[in-house]
């Protein structure tokens, strides 16, 4: 089983929409979790950190269930410019690697 | 630049040649991490130091591939007797301390290597 598990997409929404994607990992040590966001042939960067009580930015929201080991994305509103991958990053229990999902794949359709 | 900086950016060579990686982080940043991430995939752990050592090489996939960080800055990824199975774009991230905190690694634009 991988250590940090996402459903890759694609996932294709009218502008517009709310899009939500989901992520599980297998640490129960875990300690931090991230969003990252990666364009076409880019390099992956951080698109925002995870937080118990939940935390949002603007049009995104992410929530952690640590009980469930469960990490969500919402994205309200989606842009055009929202296409792109997102992986779900997990802070390993006893070192400081960040371990990152598979991605899942948006795109967002005019 | 300011940003993490990799040469080459492409790297094609024959399946058992010797590979060079080289990445030159952001000034400052004591963290430095090689990930690999292939098509469709999540880039993938392989070491990361903590200044001049490695404080978790548990990715390195076996003993042909090799990193090396001896002045705490520049760091070398070293692939012995390529295999075809090494083609990935190698992605390297640097941070300042050790992300535990924030978790931001700021990442290169990574090396192409293709393995014939």
């Amino acid at each position: 089983r991988k250590e940090v598990e996402q459903d890759p997409g694609p996932f294709n929404v009218p502008e517009g929409a709310t899009v939500a994607f989901n992520c599980t990992y297998s640490n129960s040590a875990s300690q931090s979790f991230f969003w990252y966001r990666q364009d076409c042939r880019k390099e992956p960067k951080l698109l925002m950190s995870v937080y118990s009580s939940g935390n949002e930015d603007g049009r995104f929201t992410a929530q952690l269930n640590r009980a469930s080991q469960y990490i969500s994305l919402l994205i309200r509103d989606s842009k055009l410019s929202d296409s792109a991958t997102y992986l779900c990053v997990v802070k390993g229990g006893a070192t400081n690697k960040l371990i990152f999902g598979t991605g899942t794949l948006l795109a967002v359709q005019p | 630049g300011a940003g993490v900086s990799q040469t080459p950016s492409n790297k094609v060579t024959e399946k058992g040649k010797y590979v060079e990686l080289r990445c030159d982080p952001i000034s400052g940043h004591t963290a430095l991490y090689w990930y690999r991430q292939s098509l469709g995939q999540g880039p993938e752990f392989l070491i990361y130091f903590q200044g001049t050592g490695a404080a978790d090489d548990s990715g390195l996939p076996n003993d042909r591939f090799f990193a090396v960080r001896p002045e705490g800055s520049v760091s070398t990824l070293k692939i012995q007797r390529t295999e075809r199975g090494d083609s990935a774009v190698y992605l390297c991230a640097s941070s300042f301390g050790t992300s535990a905190n924030t978790g931001e690694l700021f990442f290169g634009e990574g090396s192409r290597l293709t393995v014939l």
